[in-house]
């Protein structure tokens, strides 16, 4: 069975600096994608970014970028001169890509960033 | 373009109590999903629809979890009758197909007391 680690509980920085959101994950497959998505107080969830595991070039969005290791099954997330708005949880997610019936988004626990003022 | 449209938002409700929870997708979109957010944890799925029909549902508690998507459209998710540990937040989701980024309501939180 799939699974997705984050190991890190909470984090805080200043505004303007750069964090980086670690995940883990477990999986047999070859053929998957990798999602972070931002849970705001708000409770509205957004994907931030996305990553096909064919792709070899890391993905990018703006502030957002990931550092995908494939052979290590890592996939963390960047945060470039984070912003007040940035304040949420933040969940990795896996998910296989074969057309069968357990192609379902797999979360990780999350991890709570605090931009700090 | 509205969003997923949830309701209600918030729900209290007794042990052995049945509830509801109600979706609207977004327009067009043929994937509905439901999720279970335990407090603390990341979400987990429930039921995935493809237009009205069931594509996963292998972790729904059947014996009192039941959902539906009629005419391929809104979606009704019931809990019958209700535990203490369904206390948690119910998202529902949507997306264009199984492979196109999921959007997501802002979910409804149930309380069991």
């Amino acid at each position: 069975a799939q699974t997705v680690t984050q190991s890190q509980p909470e984090m805080s920085v200043q505004e303007a600096e750069t964090v980086t959101l670690s995940c883990t994950y477990d999986t047999s497959e070859s053929d998957y994608y990798l999602f972070w998505y931002k849970q705001p107080p708000s409770r509205q969830m957004i994907l931030v970014i996305r990553q096909e595991a064919y792709k070899q070039q890391n993905a990018t969005e703006n502030r957002f970028s990931v550092n995908f290791q494939k052979a290590a099954k890592s996939f963390s997330l960047k945060i470039s001169d984070s912003q007040l708005g940035d304040t949420a949880m933040y969940f990795c997610a896996f998910m296989n890509y074969r057309g069968g019936r357990d192609d379902k988004i797999i979360f990780g626990k999350g991890t709570r960033l605090h931009i700090l003022p | 373009e509205a969003g997923v449209a949830q309701s209600p938002r918030y729900k209290i409700i007794e042990k052995r109590q049945s509830v509801a929870f109600w979706c609207n997708p977004i327009s067009g979109h043929a994937t509905l999903y439901w999720y279970q957010q335990i407090l603390g944890q990341g979400p987990k799925l429930l039921i995935q629809f493809q237009n009205n029909g069931v594509v996963d549902d292998s972790q729904l508690p059947k014996d009192r979890f039941s959902a539906e998507r009629l005419k391929g459209v809104d979606s009704t998710l019931k809990i019958q009758p209700a535990k203490l540990e369904d206390s948690a937040v119910y998202l529902c989701a949507s997306s264009f197909g199984r492979d196109n980024e999921q959007f997501f309501g802002p979910g409804t939180r149930l309380t069991v007391l």
